[in-house]
């Protein structure tokens, strides 16, 4: 596709399932990154790909959230046995080269809501 | 770590005045800094960008203004139009790009 595809557009979980969020990015694009956007608040950053590998993962809040990217292209974002204030927008973006000081590419995102 | 502090949080103007939003960041390792546009319900796009070896940029009417020293850069937005209004974050990178809190834009007509 033309640009980097999340899906699912919305989810509501119970409070304690576990979800998967899916990130298609552009195709080609070496790194990836997810955030999580609060209500009215800025992206915070959660974890960085540079092709399979995970660089970085110091933004993810705790051991119930796990990202992964086997093969350098789609990645899944997994939250498990979900809690309430895990209830956000989840952003994926990617980019052409290494690192972000490049354009970052993202998608429309996950809104997440726990109930 | 890194903090990006952004302000104002809202901004009212009326259709052709200029914008001025500013942000204030402090890792001094901070070499790429741009600002991204999301409407609402939308994805974040970037409007501009400036690297730490260019003091001013500018695309049409929006400009870009970058004092590393002071580690404070600003976005400016003249002749704002009503399709102006969205929400602007501004954002730093050093080891991870970082954004600011947001500034909601409104343009009145």
């Amino acid at each position: 596709g033309a640009g980097v595809s999340q899906s699912p557009r919305y989810k509501v979980a119970k409070r304690g399932q576990d979800v998967a969020l899916r990130c298609d990015p552009i195709s080609g694009h070496v790194s990836l990154f997810w955030y999580q956007q609060a209500l009215g608040q800025g992206p915070e950053f959660l974890t960085y790909f540079q092709n399979e590998a995970q660089l970085d993962k110091s933004g993810l809040p705790s051991d119930r959230f796990f990202a992964e990217r086997p093969e350098g292209s789609v990645s899944t974002l997994k939250i498990q046995r979900t809690q309430q204030e895990d209830s956000a927008v989840y952003l994926c973006a990617s980019s052409p080269l290494r690192g972000l000081d490049t354009e970052a590419f993202f998608g429309q995102g996950t809104r997440l809501t726990v109930v | 770590g890194e903090n990006v502090e952004q302000h104002p949080s809202t901004l009212s103007v009326q259709e052709g005045d200029s914008a001025v939003i500013k942000c204030t960041y402090s890792d001094s390792a901070s070499n790429y800094f741009p600002w991204y546009k999301q409407e609402l319900g939308k994805r974040p796009q970037l409007i501009i960008d400036i690297r730490s070896n260019v003091g001013e940029k500018k695309d049409q009417r929006i400009a870009v203004t970058l004092n590393k020293t002071a580690k404070h850069f600003s976005l400016h937005i003249t002749e704002t139009q009503p399709e102006d209004s969205a929400v602007y974050f501004c954002a730093t990178y050093g080891n991870k790009l970082v954004f600011g809190a947001g500034t909601i834009l409104r343009v009145k007509s």
